[in-house]
């Protein structure tokens, strides 16, 4: 079965700290890449997606990642970190259909 | 504004009981799923439905029933045979079924949060 690995479970920044999450992925296939975030409180949202092409993907609020395909694995990364960034990450994989598979999420504490 | 509607946002249950969680949607998304979030763990999927009167089970079905009787609802029922129903439950639908549907990514509800006393 397919699985999705975040190793940090919890990370703890100062602002204008750089960013990177870990997330490693078990499918050996094509796979649809995936990286919601959870504000306290509020519903998931998509951070951002890669489905084909640029492995550097970019998404909203100064968020992108990198697809690498030897690695398994589509870190996600911030240059500068900011208070509102304190959130929950999950990272998710789909293959085969519309099915997402998510990591274990990685809880982002900002200190301002 | 269209979205997914989930209530109640807090539910608390009795030990023994069933008890049944609401899923609104008005997105027209054919597929519709039910994950289940607990720390450390992410979420991880109790039940799906692609089409109206059809659904699968997903990783840890065990405990819980569906119905799927109209497009825009998926209700989850927590019966008393979960053995730990405290938990987070979110719903989500998604637009198609297969092929570039899948470019749309889901969308999520606001949440259940389940407590047994």
């Amino acid at each position: 079965a397919q699985s999705v690995s975040q190793h940090n479970h919890h990370v703890i920044l100062s602002e204008a700290a750089s960013l990177e999450l870990g997330c490693n992925y078990s499918y050996g296939g094509t796979v649809n890449l995936f990286w919601y975030v959870q504000y306290p409180g509020q519903h998931l949202q998509l951070l951002l997606k890669y489905f084909s092409g640029d492995p550097l993907v970019k998404g909203i609020k100064g968020f992108e990642a990198e697809f690498i395909k030897s690695k398994f694995s589509f870190n996600l990364r911030k240059p500068s970190v900011q208070w509102s960034d304190t959130a929950e990450y999950f990272c998710a994989v789909s293959h085969a259909g519309n099915m997402l598979t998510f990591g274990g999420g990685t809880r982002l504490m900002v200190k301002p | 504004d269209g979205g997914i509607t989930q209530s109640p946002k807090y539910l608390f249950r009795k030990e023994g009981q069933n008890v049944t969680l609401s899923c609104e949607q008005n997105l027209n998304h054919d597929a519709m799923y039910w994950y289940r979030q607990d720390p450390g763990q992410g979420l991880r999927l109790i039940y799906y439905s692609q089409i109206v009167n059809d659904f699968q089970k997903g990783d840890i079905a065990e405990g819980y029933s569906v119905s799927r009787e109209k497009k825009e609802s998926f209700p989850l029922t927590v019966t008393s045979a979960q053995k730990n129903p405290t938990a987070f439950y979110l719903c989500a639908s998604h637009r198609g079924l297969t092929g570039i549907s899948a470019n749309y990514g889901y969308t999520f509800g606001s949440g259940t949060r389940l407590t047994v006393v």
